[in-house]
């Protein structure tokens, strides 16, 4: 199975930062990635797909990239909101996520 | 509007089977290229995909689970079950459906709407 490893694995951060999470692939995945944002008690929420494409809803500060075993997903400048644990997860059976990444102040 | 919501027991006993009901909205489970899967996160931990089952009923399974997990459907009801058998503590989770985001052209499966989830703790 595919492996997928985030780092960093948390982060501080503060309101307006630019901030970059990485996610690696054990094999190549082409560009079939996703990134989830999970705030606590609640659901994940789709931020992009197919590794760049933002998901209809989703702010603009969010992006995505990348190919083949390495992805990045970027915000460009962090709102209060956004502190929150961020997911990846590859796209082929059997789906895999990473083990996260949180973000806090 | 697609909305999903998970219904089952929030305690089980160790060995006891878990079934679990994903009932939806805003999409039938019959149309191409729909697809239903179970995500379970145990508390403070990493999502954990399950299974999923697609319009046509073909299904997929997390190899370290599959001998202990079934999923089906039922069109009619709009609803997607979820069997885990010889539960044990460390399934201990919140257990999410969601739905296969699908639109032409698009390939892979990726989650664009998911239910609120239901915790399920496992203990004598």
């Amino acid at each position: 199975d595919i492996q997928l490893t985030q780092s960093p694995s948390s982060v501080s951060a503060s309101v307006g930062d630019r901030l970059t999470i990485i996610c690696r692939a054990s094999q190549d995945i082409s560009r079939w990635l996703a990134w989830y944002q999970q705030r606590p008690g609640k659901a994940p929420k789709l931020l992009v797909y197919s590794a760049s494409t933002l998901q209809s809803g989703v702010p603009s500060r969010f992006s995505g990239s990348g190919s083949g075993t390495e992805f990045t997903l970027t915000i460009s400048s962090l709102q209060p909101e956004d502190f929150a644990n961020y997911y990846c997860q590859q796209a082929n059976s059997p789906y895999t996520f990473g083990q996260g990444t949180k973000v806090e102040i | 509007q697609i909305t999903l919501k998970e219904s089952g027991p929030t305690l089980v006993k160790p060995t006891q089977t878990l079934t679990l009901t994903c009932t939806v909205s805003g999409f039938s489970l019959s149309t191409t290229g729909v697809g239903v899967g179970w995500i379970r996160q145990p508390p403070g931990k990493a999502l954990e995909w399950l299974a999923l089952i697609y319009w046509d009923d073909d299904k997929r399974y997390s190899p370290p689970l599959e001998t202990r997990v079934t999923i089906t459907k039922d069109t009619t009801k709009n609803q997607v079950v979820l069997q885990v058998t010889d539960m044990d503590p460390a399934d201990t989770a919140s257990y999410f459906c969601a739905h296969r985001l699908s639109f032409y052209g698009l390939t892979g499966t990726y989650f664009d709407s998911w239910g609120q989830g239901i915790l399920v703790s496992v203990s004598s």
